[in-house]
Formats: structure tokens, sequence, C-alpha cells
């Protein structure tokens, strides 16, 4: 498979506790990118790399979050003290610098 | 920043008729890409269509095409013959320094 994976699938967290989701792009895409997507509505953007590079970071990307891609392959999205309302889908998505993003099938956060 | 705009929640539409889904968007870039989205309920996004906004011509993929209004930065999409598995969730997404998405638009296909 050489699509965009996302792992885990499924994560269920005690509220407090700190979740790690990893994204693994398509091979030859330089770009990355994280959203947050809630029931109903659209994706959220969150943050971008290009390569190694975080390039943007949304607002809405509170210092709970972190993201980082070392050496411009796989990704890790971290958040701290995890809320209610991180409950989401994560999203994650890649592509060549100029071109559509490619999604992988999301990481389902639900905090309890 | 960019926003996009799309004004219809939900729409439906026989199966077999025709449907056109409305884009509006901002943007200050003069180069980028525009693309319509699709998710279904196992919520993976598929890509439906692509536009180079320096292209005039609308761009077209089978029964799904496009109606792109530059300087109204209007991108609109036409659904015909629709079918069951069109149904979905479609956004609109301009390509620019980063990837922002509409909305959404709910499409429901009746037989």
């Amino acid at each position: 498979d050489t699509g965009v994976s996302q792992d885990p699938r499924h994560k269920i967290t005690k509220r407090g506790q700190n979740v790690t989701f990893r994204c693994d792009p398509i091979s030859e895409h330089n770009r990355l990118y994280w959203y947050r997507q809630t029931l109903g509505q659209g994706p959220e953007f969150l943050t971008y790399f290009q390569n190694e590079a975080q390039l943007e970071k949304s607002r809405l990307l509170s210092d709970r979050f972190s993201a980082e891609r070392p050496k411009g392959s796989f990704s890790t999205l971290e958040i701290q003290r995890t809320e209610q309302g991180d409950s989401a889908m994560y999203l994650c998505a890649s592509s060549l610098e100029v071109g559509e993003a490619f999604f992988g099938q999301g990481t389902r956060l639900t905090v309890v | 920043a960019q926003t996009v705009t799309q004004s219809q929640p939900e729409m439906s539409v026989q199966e077999a008729e025709t449907v056109t889904l409305s884009c509006t968007y901002d943007t200050s870039e003069s180069d980028y890409y525009l693309f319509w989205y699709k998710q279904p309920p196992s919520r993976q996004m598929i890509l439906v269509i692509r536009q180079e906004a320096y292209k005039q011509q609308n761009a077209t993929e089978n029964r799904f095409s496009v109606n792109f209004q530059k300087a109204a930065k209007s991108f609109s999409l036409k659904i015909s013959d629709s079918q069951l598995g069109d149904a979905a969730m479609y956004f609109c997404a301009p390509l620019g320094q980063n990837f922002v998405f509409g909305p959404g638009t709910r499409l429901s296909v009746l037989p």
C-alpha cells in the first residue's frame, strides 16, 4: 500500500493524558498537512510541513499541540493534557509541492 | 488568509439528474489550484476534480465538471447523471500556500 497511512486508527484516552499520532506520507511527497475534523464539519487546517520545516501553524493549534517531521519523512502530532474538546478525527495528507493532497484514513480521538 | 464559502449545507438530487454545488473563495494569491473532494461515510477524502487557476478551460472528469470564474472567485461543481454512490460530503479546496477547505455540502441522492 503506497498511500498515506495513519496510526492508530482509533484512540480513547482519559482527560489529562498525552497522546501521539503518526502519519506516514507518500514517499516522494514533500508537503505534509495535519487537519482536525469534527462531525459534520469541514477539515480545519492545523499545520503543514515542507520537508522537515514546519511552515505554518493555525491559531487553532494551542500550545498543547505540537507536530514534528524529523528528516522530512513521517510526522507525529502530539496533544498534551487532552481535553474533551480535543475529541475529533485527525487527518493527515501529503502532496507534492504543487498538486492535490492525498489523505489518510484519519485517527479518531475520543477523550473521556 | 484564505476563506472558502459553500453556501449550500445540504443538497439533494434525484438519481440520474444533474446537480450543481457552489463554492466561492477569497485569496490574494495569483497562482493556485482548486480542488473538489468527496468524503463518503467511510470518511476518507477522495479527490473528485482539479482546476489550474491559470487555465481558462473548465476541467471535466467523466460525469463531473466545474464552472470556474476566476474574476468572481467562484468554483462550482456539476455532477451529471447522479448515482447513489455520489452521496457524500463535498468540500471545495483552493490550494495556495496552505490548503483550506470549505465547510462542505452534504449531497443526498434519491432513488
